[in-house]
């Protein structure tokens, strides 16, 4: 059974850090692209960024809400993704979805719970 | 940047009606247009990519068509399952966008 787990979420500070993890199972994660999502508070969808696989030369890319401030990474051995999050400021408030995409395409097949990352003072 | 854009926002029906909601976007993206459900406090699920095949798993009633510019999704007969908010996604090229969602309801 594929699982994405998500943690790390909470309260911070506008101008603070936080780092996101999302533990996966059930497939092989260093063939897969995964990706960021989040969802403000009562709002719709935005994609946050996404990472290739090492053999697909783990390129990445983000959002241009989040470059400069956000950074994508993962660890194959400890089949985790992270997403780095600096400079936060009020507008990330959100719940965080780590996601999968589907066999190379860019939708994703598998989503997270999801995690909350609040930012206020 | 391509902008997708769904309409109504929200809609309420009787079970067993038959659905349709819509999404456009600015310029063509040929068929990378994905569909997905979310319930009520829970992550979004995959229902439909390519803009007409089914993801596995998912029931029949479930449809979708268009290329281009033009999508729908259609629900044949709602079902009390069916309340959710439906995203539409294109996946053409960087950056992938989201519509801003349509809310079923049953009335």
């Amino acid at each position: 059974e594929v699982q994405l787990v998500e943690s790390g979420g909470g309260l911070v500070k506008p101008g603070g850090s936080l780092r996101l993890s999302c533990t996966v199972s059930g497939f092989t994660f260093n063939n897969a692209w995964m990706s960021w999502v989040r969802q403000a508070p009562g709002k719709g969808l935005e994609w946050v960024g996404r990472i290739k696989s090492k053999s697909d030369a783990g390129t990445i890319d983000y959002a241009a809400s989040v470059k400069g401030r956000f950074t994508i990474s993962r660890d194959d051995v400890e089949n985790t993704l992270y997403l780095q999050m600096n400079s936060l400021e009020i507008e990330d408030t959100g719940i965080y979805y780590c996601t999968r995409y589907k066999n190379g395409n860019y939708y994703f097949d598998y989503w997270g719970q999801g995690t909350l990352v609040t930012v206020s003072s | 940047d391509i902008q997708m854009t769904q309409s109504p926002s929200s809609l309420s029906a009787s079970v067993g009606d038959r659905v349709t909601v819509t999404c456009r976007a600015s310029h063509g993206i040929s068929n990378y247009l994905a569909w997905y459900q979310q319930k009520p406090g829970k992550a979004p699920k995959l229902l439909i990519y390519g803009a007409s095949t089914l993801q596995s798993g998912v029931p029949s009633r479930f449809s979708g068509s268009g290329f281009g510019t033009d999508f729908t999704l259609t629900i044949s007969s709602l079902q009390p399952e069916d309340v959710a908010t439906y995203y539409c996604q294109k996946y053409d090229s960087a950056p992938l966008t989201f519509g801003g969602g349509t809310k079923v309801e049953i009335k």
